[in-house]
């Protein structure tokens, strides 16, 4: 199985409320980032969280670590019909040579 | 400011066809990457570069070749298109070594083998 595999796989909510989606990982990490990905693009960098850092915040994104659970968690609050998105966990492994992805959350939001 | 540029959007390919995805970055980025990214699967390293001149093997290279001539460029050449190539695949590229400051990834070339 993956370094990096987020939970649930899909997530539908509406409009206001919070999405909240985890991420969990198998070694010792350097850092963890979270990308999204529209339908039909790219993944776009969102947040990284080093392995000493336990809660990081960017606008309406809050991201926890927790080493010694090997997990993390994401959460979007007041969440906006342009949230919808696949919402990916990357691990950079402490004895690796990549960052290793996550098979991803879909999250719909309905307007 | 392109970020990472990758042509083209859409290849159908025959079996057995060969043919070369671009991937261009206007970053100065040393780190250069490629992955495919297939349903359920998330995204899986084919192969990176950590500077001009110096590439290696991801986890699943087979059946793909890169080189990197320039810090700029970093082609993905498929030789004999398969089935089971079919994917979607991004080209990354990071400041720092193996993406560990964050990538900057391309809009993807979705590649259909026939």
């Amino acid at each position: 199985s993956q370094q990096g595999e987020e939970d649930p796989q899909a997530l539908s909510i509406q409009e206001g409320e919070n999405a909240t989606m985890n991420c969990s990982y198998k070694t010792s990490i350097n850092n963890l980032q979270w990308y999204r990905q529209n339908s039909g693009r790219g993944l776009v960098h969102l947040i990284l969280i080093r392995s000493n850092e336990r809660e990081k915040h960017s606008g309406r994104l809050r991201v926890t670590l927790d080493t010694s659970k090997k997990s993390s968690s994401l959460l979007i609050t007041a969440s906006r019909a342009a949230d919808t998105a696949s919402y990916f966990c990357a691990t950079d492994e402490a004895a690796g040579n990549k960052l290793t992805f996550g098979g991803g959350t879909r999250v719909l939001v309905k307007p | 400011n392109a970020g990472v540029t990758q042509t083209p959007k859409f290849q159908v390919l025959k079996t057995g066809q060969s043919m070369t995805l671009q991937c261009a970055q206007d970053m100065n980025h040393e780190y250069m990457s490629w992955y495919r990214q297939d349903p359920g699967m998330g995204l899986r390293l084919i192969h990176y570069s950590v500077g001009a001149g110096i590439t290696d093997q991801g986890e699943v290279p087979n059946g793909y070749n890169v080189s990197r001539s320039t810090t700029e460029d970093f082609p993905l050449r498929l030789l004999s298109a398969a089935p089971s190539q079919t994917s979607v695949y991004f080209c990354a590229s990071s400041y720092g070594q193996k993406g560990r400051d964050g990538y900057t990834f391309g809009s993807g070339t979705r590649l259909t083998v026939v």
